[in-house]
């Protein structure tokens, strides 16, 4: 069975703080997918990131970075210079690939609050 | 062009009784997803159609919980016999092809069933 463990539940930051968000997974599968999920108070999710399991390299896009190691099943998320419009939940996600398209998981979420 | 549609936004319902919530994907997609979100968790899977076919219906809770997809594009979720358990609000997301690719949720319809 395929899981993600996003261990903290909540965190606050002041503006301008760099703040990391961890995830963890578990699968059997040797080909997966890990996403990130921004939810913002409006309700939608929104799809920030797509990492295959072949694909190691740590990805950079403006103030978001991702930093993805199979030797540890991590798969973290940090926001460099925190802004009041990143509060939001943030979800990471799992697909196994092995079984096209199926045992698709989310995390439970953090709460990102990014205070003025 | 036009995102993921859902209605309704919101239902209320009582108990016992039948509820029927659409999900209108983007033009094109032929993954459609079906997920519940209780309030402080994350969206629970509960079915993913490939085309017309579930190729996954592993989350469905009970045999309550029924979708269908006839045309390879709207679904339909519905809920038989509503008990108070299945408040919660139900996301419809698309994608292009499998789940390995990136999923554009609706606004989700919120179930109330008292």
């Amino acid at each position: 069975a395929q899981k993600v463990t996003q261990a903290q539940t909540e965190i606050s930051v002041v503006e301008k703080e760099d703040v990391t968000l961890d995830c963890v997974y578990e699968t059997r599968d040797t080909t997966y997918y890990l996403f990130w999920y921004k939810q913002p108070p409006s309700g939608e999710l929104v799809f920030l990131i797509r990492r295959n399991s072949f694909d190691e390299q740590n990805e950079i896009s403006g103030r978001y970075s991702w930093n993805f190691q199979k030797s540890t099943s991590s798969f973290n998320f940090t926001i460099t210079a925190s802004q009041v419009v990143d509060s939001a939940v943030y979800f990471c996600a799992l697909s196994g690939g092995d079984n096209y398209g199926q045992n698709f998981v989310f995390g439970p979420g953090t709460r990102l609050s990014v205070l003025p | 062009g036009a995102g993921v549609s859902q209605t309704p936004s919101n239902k209320v319902t009582e108990k016992g009784k039948y509820v029927e919530l659409r999900c209108d994907p983007i033009s094109g997609h032929t993954a459609l997803y079906w997920y519940r979100q209780s309030l402080g968790q994350g969206p629970e899977f509960l079915i993913y159609f490939q085309g017309t076919g579930a190729a996954d219906d592993s989350g469905l809770p009970n045999d309550r919980f029924f979708a269908v997809r006839p045309e390879g594009s709207v679904s339909t979720l519905k809920i038989q016999r509503t008990e108070r358990g299945d408040s919660a609000v139900y996301l419809c997301a698309s994608s292009f092809r499998g789940t390995y690719n990136e999923q554009f949720f609706g606004p989700g319809t919120r179930l109330t069933v008292l």
